[in-house]
């Protein structure tokens, strides 16, 4: 596809459950972000994939968030044993490259996660 | 840490010209960025600034003033599909080159 990809669109599930969230990138992007924004706020960085690695995790909130790339395209991000908190938009970026270099992130839709 | 202000709602007419000020707090700057989100849908970038001065891309324009920790998104020619959230974003070293991103913006435009 031409764009980022982000599946489901929409999820509810209940507190304590575990879910996975599926970013697919922009074919040939090495760099990957996740991103969480809640109502009225701007995104706010979890994670940053430069190929398979996580080059950066300093955004994940706590142990229950983990986020994998094993292939060095798909990403999934999965959240253990959710809390009401964790509700929000999960926002996926893809650009070219990542590091310090500025290049623009392209977004996929988000899903939106609501926990019970 | 880092923070960064801007306005939380901005209401213009279609045909007029806009301003959206972003003030910000950093350590090792490393560049502004400005995105537009629609209401459900995603990001998307604007523009981008790294030195002092204006850059012109169409009807949209960004500034920066290091010295002054100041930039604006500037929105001529307003239609109404420009109504959306406009964010500024910058890029430092506290935050490992990662984008921080402020609140956002809501932009209203009347007929």
């Amino acid at each position: 596809g031409a764009g980022v990809s982000q599946t489901p669109s929409n999820k509810v599930t209940e507190k304590g459950k575990y879910v996975e969230l599926r970013c697919d990138p922009i074919s040939g992007h090495t760099a990957l972000y996740w991103y969480r924004q809640s109502l009225g706020q701007g995104p706010e960085f979890l994670i940053y994939f430069q190929g398979t690695g996580a080059a950066d995790d300093s955004g994940l909130p706590n142990d229950r968030f983990f986020a994998v790339r094993p292939e060095g395209s798909v990403s999934t991000l999965k959240i253990q044993r959710t809390e009401r908190g964790d509700s929000a938009v999960y926002l996926c970026a893809s650009s070219p490259m990542g590091g310090i270099e500025n290049q623009p992130q392209h977004f996929g839709d988000g899903t939106r996660l609501s926990i019970l | 840490g880092q923070s960064l202000e801007q306005p939380s709602e901005v209401t213009a007419v279609e045909g007029a010209i806009v301003q959206i000020n972003c003030t910000y707090q950093t350590s090792g700057f490393y560049g502004l960025s400005w995105y537009q989100q629609h209401d459900g849908g995603a990001p998307t970038f604007l523009s981008y600034n790294a030195l002092d001065g204006l850059e012109e891309t169409g009807r949209f324009s960004s500034f920066l003033s290091r010295s002054d920790s100041y930039g604006y998104l500037l929105l001529q020619e307003l239609q109404m599909k420009d109504s959306a959230s406009y964010f500024c974003a910058v890029r430092d070293l506290d935050s490992n080159y990662q984008l921080i991103w402020g609140a956002g913006t809501k932009l209203i435009i009347k007929p």
